[in-house]
C-alpha cells in the first residue's frame, strides 16, 4: 500500500522570502511519479510540480522546485521568493505507474501555507 | 483550452436520497478519476475508468458506483445517502495509458447530506 505522510500542518512565509514543505511517502513499486498539488480556499486543485521517481535530476518551475531522496523517501518542495498568492493547502501525492494501484493518487494531510506580507 | 469541468457547483441532499455528479474531462484526455475530499484532509481515491472501463476502485461502499460515456465523460452515482457522505467531490482527467499519467483536477461539486 502506498502512504504518503506531510508532518507539517502549517508553515507560514514572508512574502519574498523561501520556504520548504516536507513529505515522506511509502511504496512497494519501483515505477512512480510525485506530485505537489496547490489548493486555494477556491478549492481548484492545481498541479504545481511532478516528478518522475527513475530521474535523478531534481524537477523545477520557476520559483518552485523539489529535492527528491529517492532513498530516503523524501520529496520536498521549495517555494522561492513567496508571494501572496502563494497561500493556499499544498498536497504531496504519489501514484504508482505499476501495480495493483496503478494510476491512482495518493494523498497526504496537506500543509496550509500563509504568506505574510 | 477548457478545463476539467464538473457539475453541479453545490448539491444540497437528504439522507437516504441519491445524487448523481458529472465531470467532462480536458479535450483528448480519454481516463477520468474521482476523489472523495472531506474538510480538512487529502482527497480518497474513489474511481478511475480509462476507455469506458473501470480500472480502479477505492475502500467504498457499492453505494458509490460511476461509469463513462464513449465521450469519456463521467458520472458518479451515490445511492442511500449518508451524513457522512457530506464531501467535496473532485474529478480529475488524464491522458491515459501507461505514460502521462499526470491527473488535472475540476473545481469539484461541494454536496452536503443533511
Amino acid at each position: 500500500a502506498q502512504t504518503v505522510t506531510q508532518s507539517q500542518p502549517e508553515m507560514s512565509v514572508q512574502e519574498a522570502e523561501t520556504v520548504t514543505l516536507s513529505c515522506t511517502y511509502d511504496t512497494s513499486e519501483s515505477d512512480y511519479y510525485l506530485f505537489w498539488y496547490k489548493q486555494p480556499p477556491s478549492r481548484q486543485m492545481i498541479l504545481v510540480i511532478r516528478q518522475e521517481a527513475y530521474k535523478q535530476q531534481n524537477a523545477t518551475e520557476n520559483r518552485f522546485s523539489v529535492n527528491f531522496q529517492k532513498a530516503a523517501k523524501s520529496f520536498s518542495l521549495k517555494i522561492s521568493d513567496s508571494q501572496l498568492g502563494d497561500a493556499a493547502m499544498y498536497f504531496c501525492a504519489s501514484l504508482n505507474a505499476g501495480g495493483t494501484s496503478y494510476g491512482k493518487l495518493t494523498f497526504g494531510q496537506g500543509t496550509i501555507l500563509t504568506v505574510h506580507p | 483550452d477548457a478545463g476539467v469541468t464538473q457539475s453541479p457547483t453545490h448539491l444540497i441532499k437528504t439522507r437516504g436520497q441519491q445524487v448523481t455528479l458529472r465531470c467532462s474531462p480536458i479535450s483528448g484526455h480519454k481516463s477520468v478519476s474521482w476523489y472523495q475530499q472531506v474538510l480538512g484532509q487529502g482527497p480518497q481515491f474513489i474511481f478511475q475508468y480509462y476507455e469506458k472501463e473501470e480500472r480502479g476502485r477505492g475502500n467504498f461502499p457499492d453505494r458509490f458506483s460511476a461509469r463513462q460515456f464513449p465521450n469519456y465523460s463521467s458520472e458518479l452515482n451515490v445511492n442511500a445517502l449518508l451524513l457522512g457522505d457530506s464531501a467535496l467531490y473532485l474529478c480529475a482527467s488524464s491522458l491515459g495509458g501507461q505514460i502521462l499519467l499526470t491527473q488535472y483536477f475540476g473545481p469539484g461539486t461541494r454536496l452536503t447530506v443533511l
